[in-house]
């Protein structure tokens, strides 16, 4: 069954360090991996994907995501996080076409909390 | 995004009352989605749209039936609110099947 899991529901971060929030997913067949941003009363906004290629993926506001195969993980990062940041995270893996259309499976997000 | 846009952004029903949330985008995507978002369990897909005549369920379409009056309008009913079915509602679209998708800002359904 295809499936995405974060293990974080909150992910706390001061000002200035580095950030990770993290994304484990299964599927069959390659993965097509997403990652979406929702800041309040806002819809969801994409910040990157994982297609094939690269294992490192750079994407929106110095967003990163680091694809990792044998870990079945697709892990966001960012260098130096912003009080601006604080939002909420999904990641989000397609599944094959046959299957609903290549639906997208979410996780159950991640909030991120940028303090000062 | 402001090239997908939803309305209303906030109702309140009562149950058994019936309601249409409408949903257009001027993207010219012939894709599009409508998920619930629940606290705790990311987004479901509700119903999907791959042109005009085609539409789809998605993994939680009882209660729920759409219209796809156009390529740029998706209409999802709730025939019969329940309180089950308050939630945040967001509307997507997409170019092609490995793309990402973009979403509406959202529809705020309570039942009461």
């Amino acid at each position: 069954a295809q499936s995405v899991a974060q293990p974080e529901d909150q992910v706390n971060v001061a000002e200035g360090n580095p950030l990770t929030v993290k994304c484990t997913y299964s599927v069959s067949g390659n993965p097509y991996l997403f990652w979406y941003v929702q800041y309040p009363n806002r819809g969801l906004q994409f910040l990157l994907k994982y297609i094939t290629g690269d294992n490192l993926v750079k994407g929106s506001y110095g967003f990163e995501a680091e694809f990792n195969k044998s870990q079945t993980s697709f892990h966001l990062k960012k260098p130096s996080a912003l009080v601006s940041d604080s939002a909420l995270y999904f990641c989000a893996v397609r599944v094959p076409f046959y299957n609903q259309g290549g639906k997208l499976i979410f996780g159950q997000g991640t909030e991120l909390s940028v303090k000062p | 995004d402001a090239d997908v846009t939803q309305t209303p952004r906030n109702r309140i029903t009562k149950t058994g009352k019936r309601i249409m949330l409408e949903c257009s985008q001027t993207k010219g995507h012939d894709r599009m989605y409508w998920y619930r978002q629940d606290p705790g369990l990311g987004l479901r897909l509700i119903y999907y749209s791959f042109d005009v005549k085609d539409i789809n369920k998605g993994e939680i379409s009882d209660g729920y039936s759409v219209s796809r009056q156009a390529q740029a309008k998706f209409s999802l009913s709730l025939e019969s609110a329940i309180p089950n079915q308050t939630a945040l509602y967001f509307c997507a679209t997409s170019e092609t099947g490995l793309g990402e998708q973009y979403f509406g800002p959202g529809t705020r359904l309570t039942v009461t």
